[in-house]
């Protein structure tokens, strides 16, 4: 049983650019969320995705936008790329789906590392 | 709003003695609180979850949590630590503010085992 894959693991761009992270959830899992983890920080939580929409959203900037596939996978995009978006970003799942209990457990992925030069 | 403050940002101990890191909480709610471990260059791992239904939570590789309302704590513990244990430790707490289930993370303990 393949668990959250997270791909590419390691992504180099430039201030500027555009990026697209990609993650598959666990097997039977509906929902997906996104997080940053800055070094030496823990993981804040950008949005997350449940039947191809944004059900709740952090506290991040617009630049930062997502999708859900029918299969429940998920992209993460990040635009105009600045310095200060060098981190590791996590994606997790879960399922309960419509029952959102607070209480379900995240499964996360090994995460990208993106590093901004 | 929720939130959760590790009391400890380091803790070093020697490979058989016991562990404790220590968690604080803040919520409005009856709150859904986890530990989580991260080990070097990969993603977190679910140790245990508190859902209010015993306050003594029993979690992976003999790590337990207890629940105490009356000092919003939530500490972790392990009555003999192993090297393999040697890794970042998150207290996190989900945000029951709007519907979905972000969790909101502390900023970590990174606990060293020495042999």
């Amino acid at each position: 049983d393949a668990g959250v894959t997270q791909s590419p693991t390691h992504l180099i761009k430039t201030r500027g650019q555009q990026v697209t992270l990609r993650c598959s959830p666990k097997s039977g899992h509906d929902t997906v969320s996104w997080y940053q983890q800055a070094l030496g920080q823990g993981p804040q939580f950008i949005f997350q995705y449940y039947e191809e929409e944004e059900r709740q959203r952090g506290n991040f900037p617009d630049r930062f936008s997502g999708h859900q596939f029918p299969n429940y996978s998920s992209e993460l995009n990040v635009n105009a790329l600045l310095l200060g978006d060098s981190a590791l970003y996590l994606c997790a799942s879960s399922s309960g789906g419509a029952y959102y209990y607070s209480n379900q457990p995240q499964h996360f992925g090994d995460g990208t590392r993106l590093s901004i030069l | 709003a929720q939130s959760v403050t590790q009391l400890d940002s380091h803790v070093s101990v020697s490979e058989g003695t016991p562990v404790l890191l220590r968690c604080n909480y803040s919520s409005s709610y009856s709150p859904s609180l986890f530990w989580y471990v991260q080990h070097p260059n990969k993603g977190l791992q679910l140790l245990l979850k508190y859902t209010s239904a015993a306050t003594l939570v029993k979690g992976i590789n003999g790590f337990e949590a207890e629940f105490k309302k009356s000092e919003t704590s939530f500490h972790l513990t392990k009555p003999s630590a192993h090297m393999s244990d040697a890794a970042e430790y998150f207290c996190v707490v989900s945000d029951e503010r709007q519907a979905g289930t972000a969790l909101i993370f502390g900023k970590g303990t990174t606990l060293s085992v020495s042999s």
